[in-house]
C-alpha cells in the first residue's frame, strides 16, 4: 500500500516553462516533505524540504507547497532548464520518532526539459 | 568533501551465493539506513541503525541482514539471493537527536544481478 504517491511517471516541459510535479500521500502523521533529485548512475540528491507547520517553502528556482487538507505537495520550478532532467522523488517522514526512522518515497516523476 | 561511499558498484551474484555490500560515510551520523529499489518502484526501505541499535522493517525477508561495526561502515548480507533480489541497493545516512530535517545523504547505489 503505497503511502506516497506520484501519479505521473513522465513529464515533459519546454525549456523556460514552468515544470510542476505533484506527490499525494496517505498517512496523517507524516510531518516533514521533501523532494530529491536523481540522475542516471547517480545516487538521490536533497532538493528542497518542507515542514507541516508551512504551507510554502521557496529556494531559488524550487518551490514547493503543501496543502495538508488535501494531502498534496507539489514542486515548482521556473524557469525550467536543460539540467532539471532528472527524476523526481517526493518523500515523507513521520518525525514523532526523533527523525531517525527514515523517508517513505513516491515511485518517482521522470521530468524531461526540451529545448 | 565528507560523502556516503558505496562498494560495489554493481555486484553480479549466482541465484543463491552470499554476497555484502558495503557502505562507508565521513559525514559523521548516527543513522545509517539501506533502501532497495526495483526499477521504476519507489526507494524501500530495509532496516536502519541508529547508532548501534539495529531497526528492521516489519516487512523487510530474513534473506536481508545488516551489520554496522563502527560508526563509519554499515554491510548490508543478502545470504541467499533471488531473482527478485535484482535491484539498486541504496545506503543512506542522517543526523537525528537534533533539529529534524529529515535529510537524507545518499550514495550512488550499489546494482545488484542475481543471474
Amino acid at each position: 500500500d503505497q503511502q506516497v504517491k506520484q501519479n505521473s511517471p513522465s513529464l515533459s516541459v519546454q525549456e523556460g516553462r514552468i515544470s510542476i510535479l505533484n506527490c499525494d500521500y496517505t498517512n496523517s502523521m507524516f510531518d516533514y516533505f521533501l523532494w530529491y533529485k536523481k540522475y542516471p548512475a547517480e545516487g538521490p540528491t536533497f532538493l528542497i524540504s518542507i515542514s507541516s507547520i508551512k504551507d510554502k517553502n521557496e529556494d531559488g528556482r524550487f518551490t514547493v507547497f503543501l496543502n495538508k487538507s488535501a494531502k498534496h505537495l507539489s514542486l515548482h520550478i521556473v524557469p525550467s532548464q536543460p539540467g532539471d532532467s532528472a527524476v523526481y522523488f517526493c518523500a515523507a517522514m513521520d518525525a514523532s520518532g526523533g527523525g531517525a526512522d527514515g523517508l517513505t518515497f513516491g515511485k518517482g516523476t521522470h521530468l524531461i526539459i526540451q529545448p | 568533501d565528507a560523502m556516503v561511499i558505496q562498494n560495489p558498484r554493481y555486484q553480479v551474484t549466482q541465484f543463491g551465493k552470499p554476497v555484502t555490500l558495503s557502505c562507508s560515510q565521513t559525514l559523521n551520523h548516527n543513522v545509517m539506513y539501506w533502501y532497495q529499489q526495483k526499477s521504476s518502484q519507489a526507494p524501500k526501505l530495509l532496516f536502519h541503525y541508529y547508532d548501534k541499535d539495529f531497526n528492521n522493517e516489519a516487512d523487510t525477508p530474513d534473506n536481508f541482514q545488516s551489520r554496522r561495526p563502527n560508526t563509519s561502515f554499515c554491510f548490508l548480507d543478502i545470504r541467499s539471493p533471488g531473482l527478485g533480489d535484482a535491484a539498486m541497493y541504496l545506503c543512506a545516512t542522517g543526523l537525528a537527536g537534533g533539529p529534524i530535517t529529515g535529510e537524507l545523504f545518499f550514495g550512488e547505489g550499489s546494482r545488484l544481478t542475481v543471474l
